[in-house]
């Protein structure tokens, strides 16, 4: 069975500050991970995957991941933080098997500080 | 850039009545998902379907619940007698391909609100 935890519910920041959210993953199997974003009143946006190539994956809008199995992390981060980023962020994981569906993590909410 | 459509946005239902939620996946992909995300809650996988039948199902996908692909573009969620703890976020999603490395693609979601 996979799971995601996600540290912190709400994550502030200052404009041009970086950046982090935290994700922890549990997978029985290898795993494949994911960064969605969600804006106000809007679906869930894929910011970018790990699927076991490189273990530092850049994403949409500046973001980054980093795939630390030692960890079992994959924290998303941005050098410079902007307006525009505040949103809804989930971390989701899957099985490297098959067709199995995604397990998301409870998200956190960040919020830019002019 | 290809979007999958939900419809309505928002649907307000008494409690016991019937509700279909209909979404429009990606024209080229063959996996459909269905989630759910109760206010303040995590985002839950209810059901994904491939070949006009169910692949994998959740717990809470029980016996109210059923989907559909009725033509070659929609894909519905139908609760058959709704309950107040039906109330969520409800997302569709599709995907081109199975494999789990295969990013899916979500809509903006239904807002379901019962009373």
């Amino acid at each position: 069975a996979q799971s995601v935890t996600q540290l912190g519910s709400h994550v502030s920041v200052s404009e041009g500050a970086l950046v982090l959210l935290r994700c922890n993953y549990s997978s029985s199997v290898p795993p494949y991970l994911f960064w969605y974003v969600q804006y106000p009143n809007q679906g869930l946006q894929l910011l970018l995957k790990y699927t076991s190539a490189a273990t530092l994956v850049k994403g949409i809008n500046g973001f980054e991941a980093e795939f630390k199995k030692s960890e079992t992390s994959f924290h998303l981060t941005k050098p410079s933080a902007h307006m525009s980023d505040a949103a809804e962020y989930f971390c989701a994981v899957r099985g490297a098997s098959g067709n199995t569906p995604l397990v998301f993590g409870k998200g956190t909410r960040l919020s830019v500080i002019a | 850039e290809p979007e999958v459509t939900q419809t309505p946005s928002h649907q307000v239902t008494q409690m016991g009545q019937e509700v279909i939620l209909r979404c429009v996946p990606i024209s080229n992909h063959l996996y459909f998902y269905w989630y759910r995300q109760i206010l303040g809650q995590k985002v839950e996988f209810l059901v994904s379907f491939y070949n006009n039948e169910i692949s994998e199902k959740s717990e809470i996908f029980d016996d109210q619940f059923s989907v559909e692909r009725p033509d070659g573009s929609n894909f519905t969620l139908k609760i058959r007698s709704t309950k107040l703890e039906d109330s969520a976020m409800y997302f569709c999603a599709s995907s081109q391909q199975g494999n789990s490395n295969q990013p899916q693609h979500f809509g903006d979601g239904t807002r379901l609100s019962i009373l």
